[in-house]
């Protein structure tokens, strides 16, 4: 069964102090993994694509790496501005797949 | 540059009747999909449109549908409501849909 698993389900951090979020998955056929950031009360908002294994890339704070089962979000001394939730989703075949979320905090 | 733009933003249906949400891609975005968000379930992907014909679906049940207009502006319509249709609908565009999506903020619909 595809499935998209998002570790931990929440985070709290000190500001300055680097973590990194978890999103493994189960599919065949994948076609892109994509990292979102959400707001409450908005749609989430588009961080990164990653098509194959070893590719990273970065934004500000932020750097997604991805392997052949899973993908890492890595955050560099985050900001209180950082906290958010984290989702993951992967594209395989004709299907969308998101995990449930990384809720993250950054206690200034 | 204009957003995704979704219309109504919040919605209360009575169980068994049917509603038409809107959405508005970004302007040459001709990929549109829609999404379902709840607590429980998180996001889940309903179908995404491309160039007015459907070119990707989710497992939901027939009473979900949904249509694209050659403008790109996208439809989605739900009928025979029930209790547990309550949620976020997120309506997204994209370029091609290979790359990221752009997300409206949803239209909250609660089902009573």
């Amino acid at each position: 069964e595809d499935q998209v698993t998002q570790s931990p389900e929440a985070l709290r951090l000190q500001e300055g102090e680097s973590s990194s979020l978890n999103c493994s998955y189960t599919v065949s056929g994948l076609r892109g993994l994509f990292w979102y950031r959400q707001d409450p009360g908005k749609g989430p908002e588009f961080l990164f694509t990653l098509y194959s294994a070893g590719e990273e890339k970065e934004k500000e704070r932020l750097k997604a790496t991805l392997t052949k089962k899973e993908s890492f979000l890595h955050i560099t001394a985050p900001k209180p501005e950082d906290s958010a939730t984290y989702l993951c989703a992967v594209q395989a075949g004709n299907q969308f797949y998101f995990g449930t979320g990384t809720s993250l905090t950054v206690i200034p | 540059k204009a957003g995704v733009t979704q219309t109504p933003r919040y919605l209360i249906k009575t169980r068994g009747q049917q509603v038409t949400l809107s959405c508005s891609p970004i302007s040459g975005h001709r990929s549109v999909s829609w999404y379902q968000q709840t607590p429980g379930q998180g996001l889940q992907f309903l179908f995404e449109y491309f160039s007015e014909t459907q070119r990707n679906k989710g497992n939901f049940p027939g009473r979900f549908s949904g249509r694209q207009f050659s403008n790109s502006r996208s439809e989605m319509n739900v009928s025979t409501l029930e209790l547990g249709d309550s949620a976020l609908y997120l309506c997204a565009s994209s370029f091609t849909g290979e790359e990221g999506y752009t997300f409206g903020s949803g239209t909250r619909l609660t089902v009573v």
